[in-house]
């Protein structure tokens, strides 16, 4: 079965550094294209970012373009997110998400997130 | 951008009841819509997709209808496990984004 487990969380400092992964199994990952979906405490989902299933095409929000970057290892059936210039707003469980085969932005694999915390 | 507005943030029911939440763009988005449900603590599950179409495994008891910029979500007949928030979603035009969301709780 599909799976996705992400991992790199935590509590960091505005204005620092920190790397999410997701490691995928139960299908082929090289396949797919990718999301990272937010959701701050409280809020709705928010998309952040999409990488093709070769990594050729990435696309971002407008709230992180320029300080993410989404990025894969198909080899490793890793997924990652570098976030860069972290702000309070940023605060938010994030997670990493498989689309539909044949509509790959419908979000239907969710992993369980992964937390990170910005203090104002 | 295009913006999803949900008809309401809560909504009371009961058990048997027909609820129906509606979702609308700001701009003609054809049938590029998805709905999801989240219970606390979990990651949004998808329900419909293509404004109408049933994601397998979820119950018949939900619907979903409309396009361009009005859309929604019906429960025929709200079950216990159903009281959750639930959220629109379109796909036409990135960046991708939600609706605020609707929490469905127990009247």
């Amino acid at each position: 079965q599909v799976q996705l487990v992400e991992s790199g969380g935590g509590a960091v400092q505005p204005g620092r550094s920190l790397r999410l992964s997701c490691a995928a199994s139960g299908f082929t990952f090289s396949r797919y294209a990718m999301h990272w979906v937010r959701q701050a405490p409280g809020k709705g989902p928010e998309w952040v970012a999409l990488i093709w299933y070769d990594g050729d095409k990435k696309y971002y929000a407008d709230s992180v373009k320029g300080r993410f970057a989404i990025s894969r290892d198909n080899s490793k059936d890793t997924l990652y997110l570098r976030m860069n210039s972290l702000r309070a707003e940023d605060t938010a469980v994030y997670y990493c998400v498989r689309g539909k085969v044949g509509g790959i932005f419908y979000f239907e694999y969710w992993g369980q997130g992964t937390l990170v915390t910005v203090p104002s | 951008d295009i913006q999803l507005t949900q008809s309401a943030s809560f909504l009371s029911a009961s058990v048997g009841d027909r609820v129906t939440i509606t979702c609308r763009a700001s701009q003609d988005i054809s049938n590029d819509l998805a709905w999801y449900q989240q219970k606390p603590g979990k990651a949004p599950n998808l329900l419909i997709y293509a404004a109408s179409t049933l994601q397998s495994g979820v119950p018949s008891r939900f619907s979903g209808s409309g396009s361009g910029t009005e859309f929604t979500l019906t429960i025929s007949s709200l079950q216990p496990e159903d009281f959750a928030t639930y959220y629109c979603q379109q796909l036409n035009t990135y960046p991708l984004t939600f609706g605020p969301g609707t929490k469905v709780d127990t009247k």
